[in-house]
């Protein structure tokens, strides 16, 4: 079945320095993945798309990589500051065959805090 | 433009009673997503919705779980009896619908079950 993996144990880092999550899937052949930030009760909310043809993608201080051969995301924060300390989902994603969106399945998250 | 509503945002029932959560999503959008999600972990798909069609269930405890979607708008979750292990965060999502759609999420209906 549909595995999704990512650094359960928290990530604390210094204020200003490079964060770095991983999200790695198997027995899956996604074709998108998306990455989304959740704070503390509250709902999930869209950060980042890459497509299974892209290497990389950029967006302000975020990056974010996919390597199909590795079966791997990664989600870097550069220049961390405290208001970045959320949990952070990744959902590898391929469209149903009548190309509508279908279902996302998420990791169960990687917290990360950083301290100023 | 309105996000997706959710109601209510909090409720604590005893066990063996039943309780509904209510969404409401973005105007217009085809797919509504219901997810549990149990603290310290992510959300779990429960049930999903391409207009007012059931696209995947395979993950709903239909001993105990339903959910509709009226005329393909609204939809409800509605929990009979509830277990203890039923305390967690409903989130409701809604896309589009079509291709590479991202989610947009409700800020969830937090249950306790005594």
């Amino acid at each position: 079945s549909q595995k999704i993996e990512q650094n359960s144990e928290a990530l604390n880092i210094q204020e200003g320095k490079t964060a770095t999550l991983t999200c790695n899937y198997t027995n899956y052949s996604p074709a998108y993945l998306q990455w989304y930030r959740q704070d503390p009760g509250r709902g999930p909310v869209f950060l980042l798309l890459i497509r299974e043809n892209e290497k990389e993608k950029r967006k302000e201080r975020l990056k974010v990589t996919f390597d199909t051969t590795l079966k791997q995301s990664l989600f870097h924060i550069t220049a961390s500051q405290p208001a970045d300390s959320a949990t952070y989902l990744c959902a590898p994603h391929r469209p149903d065959g009548s190309g509508n969106t279908g279902k996302l399945i998420f990791g169960q998250g990687t917290t990360l805090q950083v301290k100023p | 433009e309105a996000g997706v509503a959710q109601s209510p945002r909090y409720k604590i029932i005893e066990k063996r009673q039943s309780v509904a959560f209510w969404c409401n999503p973005i105007s217009g959008h085809a797919t509504l997503y219901w997810y549990q999600q149990i603290l310290g972990q992510g959300p779990k798909l429960l049930i999903q919705f391409q207009n007012n069609g059931v696209v995947d269930d395979s993950q709903l405890p239909k001993d105990r779980f339903s959910a509709e979607r009226l005329k393909g708008v609204d939809s409800t979750l509605k929990i009979q009896p509830a277990k203890l292990e039923d305390s967690a965060v409903y989130l409701c999502a809604s896309s589009l619908g079509r291709g590479v759609g991202e989610l947009f999420f409700g800020e969830g209906s937090r249950l306790t079950v005594l």
